[in-house]
């Protein structure tokens, strides 16, 4: 199975902040990535898609890149909405698996 | 709009299997291009995926959870199941139903969830 390493391990930000949030996969997957967020209470949102598209009707301060196996959320000028926990997923092949989640806080 | 929403019993005894149905409105289950996916998250837990089936009922598996689960499609009821055999208190989680899409490029994404169900296994 494909592991998918999240960092930081933690996130504390303010609102107007920009944050970033790395996603490492243990081979490659090309650019098979996607992001969720979730906040609790609520079902989990697909933000972007393979690896840098974004999902329609996704604020376009959300925005994902890929380097290798390495991948990256960025999160721009962040508003109170966006305090949730985040996941990246791979869907280069199954079984799918998903990041272990950050959490950004305030 | 496509809208998925679970039913089950929310409470299980251990030993016993876990059953839900994930009904879809709003749209085919037929319909090209998706796959039928169910996802757990324990409490407190991040999100972990179980499996998806196709509605021409090939399935795929998790390979920690493949020995005990199963998953069926009822094309004339647009639904589609999720039964786990012989739970523990561990596999007491809030279960997800989910739609996979897969577009002309072959990339996939989660795309539409159910609002999830907790499921309680307690004797």
């Amino acid at each position: 199975d494909i592991q998918l390493t999240q960092s930081p391990s933690s996130l504390s930000a303010s609102v107007g902040d920009t944050v970033t949030i790395t996603c490492r996969a243990s081979r490659t997957i090309s650019d098979y990535l996607n992001w969720y967020q979730h906040t609790p209470g609520k079902a989990p949102k697909l933000l972007i898609y393979a690896a840098s598209n974004l999902q329609r009707g996704v604020p376009s301060r959300f925005s994902g890149s890929r380097s290798g196996t390495d991948f990256t959320l960025t999160i721009s000028t962040l508003q109170p909405e966006d305090f949730a926990t985040y996941y990246c997923q791979q869907s280069y092949s199954s079984p799918r698996t998903f990041g272990q989640g950050i959490m950004v806080q305030i | 709009q496509v809208q998925l929403q679970e039913s089950g019993p929310g409470l299980v005894k251990p030993s016993q299997t876990l059953s839900l149905t994930c009904t879809v409105s709003g749209g085919s289950i037929t319909s090209g291009g998706y796959y039928w996916t169910w996802i757990r998250q324990h409490p407190g837990k991040g999100l972990e995926w179980i499996g998806y089936i196709h509605y021409s009922g090939s399935a795929y598996y998790s390979s920690s959870l493949k020995s005990r689960v199963a998953m069926s499609v009822d094309t004339s009821e647009n639904q589609f199941s999720l039964k786990l055999e012989s739970v523990t208190a561990a596999d007491t989680a809030v279960y997800y139903c989910a739609r996979d899409y897969y577009d002309s490029s072959g990339y996939y994404r989660i795309d539409n969830w159910g609002q999830g169900t907790l499921v309680t296994v307690s004797s």
